[in-house]
């Protein structure tokens, strides 16, 4: 089993409508969760960074982590076909040495 | 504001040559990372350099060796190149010597080994 699940897609859905990205892990000792955008032929691209459980915003973009379930969100409103892309969680526990652990990435098409 | 920076951008080898993907950064960044790509599995590590002089293992470093040069450099070679090794790579850098997360990459190098 993946310590990082994440549902590959592709996911279509009509511009201006709300999408929901998801991650679920394994390791209860991540704390540091991370979106990222990878546009086609580009390499990835950091959206959100969070700490631990709880929500936060930028913009058209909500990052939310529920610790106790192991599940983080990436909710994007009003989507843009400019949004088409693959969205790939990444997290990491606290420690120095710690690195990332990413998921393999939701492919996002917003169909104008 | 160039950013991070790979060359060769595409390759084709063949089983058994060697080669050396490039990477340089322009934002005095600390630490740099190399990382491969398939499909399905997400963005592996294969190495990292925490600070000039200093380099060390990721999840994946077999058939691979690196030099961090300088701060600005940290190359990728393949000594004897296998079709296992035909992947996406890229390079990546942050500021911190840790890796807290926040990684700037580049466009990536496509390998292709037959």
């Amino acid at each position: 089993q993946k310590e990082v699940e994440q549902d590959p897609g592709p996911l279509s859905v009509p511009e201006g409508a709300i999408v929901s990205l998801n991650c679920t892990y394994s390791n209860s000792a991540f704390q540091y969760f991370m979106w990222y955008r990878q546009y086609s032929r580009k390499g990835p691209e950091l959206l959100m960074y969070t700490y631990s459980s709880g929500n936060k915003e930028d913009g058209r973009f909500t990052a939310q982590v529920d610790k106790s379930s192991k599940y983080i969100s990436l909710f994007i409103r009003d989507s843009q076909p400019s949004d088409s892309a693959t969205y790939l969680c990444a997290m990491r526990s606290s420690g120095s040495a710690r690195q990332l652990t990413f998921g393999s990435g939701t492919q996002l098409t917003v169909l104008p | 504001n160039a950013g991070v920076t790979q060359t060769p951008k595409f390759q084709v080898l063949k089983t058994g040559q060697s080669m050396t993907l490039q990477c340089a950064q322009d934002m005095n960044h600390n630490s740099m990372y190399w990382y491969r790509q398939d499909p399905g599995m997400g963005l592996r590590l294969i190495y990292y350099s925490a600070s000039e002089g200093t380099t060390d293992k990721g999840e994946v470093p077999n058939g691979y060796n690196v030099s961090r040069l300088n701060k600005r450099e940290f190359s990728l070679r393949l000594e004897s190149a296998a079709p296992s090794q035909t992947s996406v790579y890229f390079c990546a850098s942050s500021p911190r010597q840790e890796n807290t997360g926040e990684l700037f990459f580049g466009e990536g190098s496509r390998l292709t080994v037959l």
